[in-house]
């Protein structure tokens, strides 16, 4: 079946530093992704919509600026969080759209620490 | 608004045993829905999807969900629990046609199993 890849599964960074995670479809082309911000013993909270070509669709709440994201091909998405912050740890995870017949495939998270 | 109740945030049960997970959700029309499985630390696995046709839906590893439009509720099932089911459960309902993608989760409930 379809992959989608994660990377990386797991960072430490400090404060202030910039992070960036990597969604790869693998053996499809995906013309729009999701990134998904999970808090521990949470549910997982939709942040953006990635379109390949175009600006990414944000959902209410979600400070564009401190989450760039960047769909330049159409089997990557990257989700950069800038200057990073404790409260930015979180689990992010991507997935991916694959169009006719429609199925939705997901990465397996990034664990972020920020110090 | 669209919502995802999963009313039960812990289940134990004993191997061997039947399992019923909680769903209920608030759509405005009739959505796609999902169960997704999460392991610890992992991304997610899809478990089963409605998207129309038979209201049973038969998933993966023994597992079936019932979508009862009359209760907004899509509920899962299996049988015989065995020990590696034990795990997050997450419920998921999401649009129909181009926005396919955009999911809004439950907040999951966590499986115990008993040997």
């Amino acid at each position: 079946g379809a992959v989608v890849s994660q990377h990386p599964s797991r960072v430490i960074c400090k404060s202030g530093t910039s992070v960036k995670i990597e969604c790869r479809s693998l053996d499809f082309q995906a013309t729009t992704m999701f990134w998904y911000r999970q808090f521990p013993k949470q549910s997982l909270m939709l942040m953006a919509t990635s379109n390949e070509g175009s600006k990414a669709t944000y959902e209410q709440g979600v400070e564009k600026d401190k989450f760039l994201i960047n769909h330049a091909s159409l089997t990557l998405s990257t989700l950069t969080v800038t200057s990073a912050h404790p409260e930015d740890s979180s689990f992010y995870i991507c997935s991916a759209r694959q169009d006719g017949p429609e199925k939705l495939f997901f990465g397996s998270g990034t664990q972020l620490s920020v110090l | 608004a669209q919502s995802v109740t999963q009313p039960d945030i812990h289940i134990t049960v004993s191997e061997g045993a039947s399992l019923e997970l909680r769903c209920n959700y608030s759509y405005g029309a009739t959505p796609y829905l999902f169960w997704y499985v999460q392991s610890p630390g992992q991304g997610l696995q899809l478990l089963l999807k409605y998207f129309s046709g038979d209201t049973l839906v038969q998933g993966i590893k023994g597992f079936e969900a019932e979508f009862k439009r009359s209760q907004s509720s899509f509920n899962l099932r299996k049988p015989s629990v065995h020990w590696s089911d034990a795990a997050e459960y997450f419920c998921a309902v999401g649009a129909r046609g181009s926005t396919l993608g955009r999911l809004y989760f439950g907040r999951g409930t966590q499986l115990t199993v008993w040997p």
